[in-house]
């Protein structure tokens, strides 16, 4: 079966420091998405991508948060600087229309803490 | 691995048993619902999912009920596994597009 693939698998970084998080999507996923999910709670979507377009973005610190996916295939997230409260699990998810009855399928996610 | 979920609410069952999950959502408008399961250090994995126009879905050892006038979801496992034993999240699409807003997290320990 088809996977959401994410690298790395873990990250620890100092704070101020620049983080980068990889993801490629299911092939032919044209929905992609960045959930933000700390210890003990449920993801909580950052930014959502259709196609190579930003559909959402409103839960992205954007003083601190960049996402890009420039051809609409892989996409990566970043932060600079970090900060401790950043710590958490970062998920990449993708779905084939981003419409409703399209699930969202889920990478692994790269485990973040920043010190 | 690590653990998904320290302090979350917690359902004990024995294996072979059936389990019951429940999930409140918030948002009326919401006409898509989906379960998911989450090992300790994975992503989350689809389960089954639900549209606003059914009040009940079947899947292998699994159904979604939905009740849209107290806005409860539930997840029924039948013949629970030790395999099953995960943290469960409902989530709900709110809106157009695809956006899940996921619920707070139910963890299931199956007994031997």
């Amino acid at each position: 079966e088809a996977e959401v693939a994410q690298s790395p698998r873990y990250k620890i970084t100092e704070k101020s420091q620049a983080v980068a998080f990889w993801c490629d999507p299911i092939s032919g996923h044209a929905t992609l998405y960045w959930y933000r999910q700390i210890l003990g709670q449920g993801p909580e979507l950052l930014v959502q991508f259709q196609d190579e377009s930003v559909v959402d973005d409103s839960q992205l610190p954007k003083d601190r948060f960049s996402a890009e996916r420039l051809k609409g295939v892989d996409s990566t997230l970043k932060i600079q600087p970090a900060e401790l409260g950043d710590s958490a699990m970062y998920l990449c998810a993708s779905s084939l229309t981003g419409g409703t009855n399209s699930p969202l399928h889920f990478g692994n996610g790269t485990r973040l803490t920043v010190t | 691995g690590e653990s998904v979920g320290l302090h979350l609410p917690t359902l004990s069952v024995q294996e072979g048993d059936n389990s019951i999950i429940n999930c409140a959502y918030s948002n009326s408008a919401s006409d898509y619902f989906i379960w998911y399961k989450q090992e300790s250090g994975k992503g989350p994995q689809f389960i089954i999912d639900i549209r606003s126009n059914m009040d009940k879905r079947q899947g292998q050892r699994v159904t979604v009920l939905l009740n849209k006038t107290v806005k409860h979801l539930s997840l029924q496992i039948a013949a629970t596994q030790p395999g099953d034993s995960a943290v469960y999240f409902c989530a709900e699409n709110t809106g157009t597009a695809s956006k899940l807003t996921f619920g707070t997290g139910t963890r299931l320990q199956v007994t031997l």
